[in-house]
């Protein structure tokens, strides 16, 4: 069954520098999410891409952060001049459409910041 | 508003026994519902969906959950729990009417499976 891929699995990185997180969504999926899950707190919505740009943001997904997708196959999420509290799991989702179609997941980034 | 209540932060069940995990949700609009379950350093598996169709919703590993508009709750039953369902569960809302289509993942319940 086709899987949503993340890279790296963890990243340890210092503060103020910059991390890109990558992901390969399903290849016919046309929507990519962002999630963030701090340590003992819940999964959190940060944004989703579709036709090439940003389709909702939360609150969170502030100017320090930025999507792209470079190629036809990877997602990336670029967290600049990163902040002790950036310290999370990051979770990369897809889906085939909207009408409550389900996200598939990937096993996300445990990003580390010193 | 729209949210996902889970009742319980923990559940401890023993090997063979049923798996209750509790789930309420506000809406303004007729939610559609999810069950994820995410196992230690995995990521997020879809269990079962309910998108207005069928109230009672079957998914994976035996899993299954029942959609009850008069109580607003979703919540996931097993009728014999396995050790490997020892994970944490999230319930979980999307509302497409909106517009939008991201999700609201309730706070998880962890379940303990006990041998």
């Amino acid at each position: 069954e086709p899987e949503v891929t993340q890279t790296p699995s963890h990243q340890v990185t210092q503060m103020g520098q910059e991390v890109i997180l990558r992901c390969v969504p399903i290849s016919n999926h046309l929507y990519f999410y962002w999630y963030r899950q701090i340590l003992g707190q819940k999964v959190e919505f940060l944004v989703s891409f579709y036709n090439n740009e940003i389709s909702e943001k939360s609150e969170i997904f502030d100017d320090q952060f930025s999507v792209e997708r470079p190629d036809g196959s990877n997602f990336t999420l670029k967290i600049r001049s990163t902040k002790l509290e950036d310290s999370a799991m990051y979770f990369c989702a897809s889906s085939p459409g909207q009408e409550s179609q389900p996200q598939h997941f990937g096993d996300g980034t445990r990003l580390s910041i010193l | 508003a729209q949210s996902v209540t889970q009742l319980d932060s923990h559940v401890s069940v023993s090997e063979g026994t049923p798996v209750l995990l509790r789930c309420n949700y506000s809406s303004s609009y007729s939610p559609s519902l999810f069950w994820y379950v995410q196992h230690p350093n995995k990521g997020l598996q879809l269990l079962l969906k309910y998108t207005s169709a069928a109230t009672l919703v079957k998914g994976i590993n035996g899993f299954e959950a029942e959609f009850k508009k008069s109580e607003t709750s979703f919540h996931l039953t097993k009728p014999s729990a396995h050790m490997s369902d020892a994970a944490e569960y999230f319930c979980v809302v999307i509302l497409i009417q909106t517009g939008a289509n991201n999700l609201f993942f309730g706070t998880g319940t962890r379940l303990t499976v006990i041998p």
